[in-house]
C-alpha cells in the first residue's frame, strides 16, 4: 500500500467550476502537507501549505486538512483554463517528501 | 526567487551508456534531491544530498548513483542505463532553517525536469 494516496482523474470540468482534489494518507508521523502544480513539461510549483487541521484560503484556492481521517484536499474555486495542470499532494514529517500520483485537471472554456 | 536549473530538457541515450544529468541552484539550499516521475506513480526520491559529499539513498536508488562536490551543483548518473530508466528526472532543492515561517520548512523548490528517453 502506497503512504499517499490520490486518484489520478483525468478530471475535465467547465470553466467557472468548483474543482475538488482528494488524497488520502497513511503515516501519522506526517505534519507538513502541501499542494503542488504542475504544468505541462514543467516542474511542479508550490501551491499551498499548511500543518495543521482546518482551512487555509488563498485566493481561489483552499487546502483542507483532517489529520484525525489522515484526509487532505484542495479546492479550486471559479476554475479557469489557466488552472489546467497536474495537481500533486505532498506530505512530510521530516525533510523528506512523500507525493501522490498527481491528478490530471482540465478546464474548458 | 529561486532558481534550479537542469543542464538539459531532453535527452536521448543508448542502453548501456553512462549519462550525467546536472542540476544547480543559487539560493545556497542545503539540501538537493533527485527524484524520476512516471505516469500513475508520481514522484519517487531516487537519492538526496544534506550537505557537500554527503548523500543518502531514496526509495529507488538502484542503477543510480549520485556526487555533490559543491553545495549548489547536484549530479545524478546513471552507470549504465537501461529502458527502464525511461523517465523524466526532476532535481529539487530546499533550506530546512528557512522560509519556515512563510513557506514551511519542507517545502521543496523544483527544476524543469529532464526527460529521458534511453534506447
Amino acid at each position: 500500500q502506497k503512504e499517499v494516496e490520490q486518484d489520478p482523474g483525468p478530471l475535465s470540468v467547465p470553466e467557472g467550476a468548483i474543482v475538488s482534489l482528494n488524497c488520502t494518507y497513511s503515516n501519522s508521523a506526517f505534519q507538513y502537507f502541501m499542494w503542488y502544480r504542475q504544468y505541462s513539461r514543467k516542474g511542479p510549483e508550490l501551491l499551498m501549505y499548511t500543518y495543521s487541521s482546518g482551512n487555509k484560503e488563498d485566493g481561489r484556492f483552499t487546502a483542507q486538512v483532517d489529520k484525525s481521517s489522515k484526509y487532505i484536499s484542495l479546492f479550486i474555486r471559479d476554475s479557469q483554463p489557466s488552472d489546467s495542470a497536474t495537481y500533486l499532494c505532498a506530505m512530510s514529517g521530516d525533510y523528506k517528501l512523500s507525493f501522490g500520483a498527481g491528478t490530471t485537471v482540465t478546464v474548458r472554456a | 526567487d529561486v532558481k534550479v536549473t537542469q543542464s538539459s530538457r531532453y535527452l536521448v541515450k543508448r542502453t548501456g551508456e553512462k549519462v550525467f544529468l546536472e542540476c544547480v541552484q543559487d539560493m545556497d539550499h542545503e539540501n538537493m534531491f533527485w527524484y524520476r516521475q512516471d505516469p500513475g506513480l508520481g514522484l519517487r526520491l531516487i537519492y538526496f544530498s544534506y550537505d557537500v559529499k554527503m548523500k543518502e539513498k531514496g526509495d529507488i536508488p538502484e542503477g543510480y548513483s549520485v556526487s555533490r562536490e559543491k553545495k549548489e551543483r547536484f549530479s545524478l548518473i546513471l552507470e549504465s542505463a537501461s529502458t527502464n530508466q525511461t523517465s523524466m528526472y526532476l532535481c529539487a532543492s530546499n533550506h530546512p532553517r528557512g522560509d519556515i515561517i512563510i513557506k514551511g520548512p519542507e517545502t521543496q523548490y523544483f527544476g524543469p525536469g529532464t526527460r529521458l528517453l534511453v534506447l
